[in-house]
């Protein structure tokens, strides 16, 4: 299976640009790479999914090298809700797949 | 939409005491998945169904625990008997699944925080 690998916390200040990087060397083939937050006492929430290269939208960017072995989720100018949980998971492509969330990065960020 | 919704919110029990949480996914999500979250052991996948039929169930702990979906609306997830070391957040969360296989986003409900004492 599929393990990520991706630091356990990290701290920031507000306005400034955050990256979190995530490993993921048995990646497949057809795996996907998503990014979860997590908030306390919430369920986890779809923050970014990409195959390769960059991919964008409004709340964040993720950032693929060509070997697709490891993954950055960029986060613009943090604010203090972004306080959370940030989980990486591999999607796994097969009938009997599972998907693992790991231990996910926790980022506190200050003002 | 009003998203997933689970319910109850809350559930304490007696140990020996059987549960029933049960979820209702987003309308038109093709699959559903069960978790459960707990600080020793973070977010653990339990089972997940595709197409109401259930297609992975390897994270279930053991026999007490029992999932189904008798329709694309409506699934459950049993403990019985329930025992202290149940005690977690659990999650129900429904997707689509494309056809080359893999899974879009993941929808979470709000989780049902279950209390065995």
């Amino acid at each position: 299976l599929a393990k990520t690998t991706q630091p356990i916390s990290m701290d920031s200040y507000e306005g400034q640009e955050v990256n979190i990087t995530c490993s993921h060397n048995n990646i497949a083939t057809n795996d996907y790479i998503t990014w979860y937050q997590q908030f306390p006492s919430q369920g986890p929430r779809f923050i970014i999914q990409g195959y390769k290269t960059k991919v964008t939208n409004e709340v964040a960017s993720l950032f693929i090298p060509a070997d697709r072995k490891s993954s950055t989720l960029s986060l613009p100018r943090v604010s203090l809700s972004d306080t959370a949980v940030y989980y990486c998971l591999v999607d796994i492509y097969s009938s009997a797949s599972k998907i693992i969330f790991g231990s996910g990065t926790r980022l506190s960020i200050r003002p | 939409d009003a998203g997933v919704i689970q319910s109850p919110r809350h559930e304490v029990t007696e140990m020996g005491q059987e549960v029933t949480l049960r979820c209702k996914p987003i309308s038109g999500h093709n699959s559903l998945f069960w978790y459960r979250q707990t600080m020793m052991r973070g977010l653990e996948l339990l089972i997940y169904f595709n197409n109401n039929v259930p297609i992975d169930d390897s994270g279930m702990p053991e026999d007490r625990f029992s999932a189904k979906m008798p329709n694309a609306s409506f699934s459950t997830l049993k403990i019985q008997p329930s025992e202290p070391r149940d005690s977690a957040v659990y999650f129900c969360a429904s997707s689509k699944k494309g056809l080359a296989g893999g899974w879009h986003e993941q929808y979470f409900g709000p989780g049902t925080r279950l209390t065995v004492t």
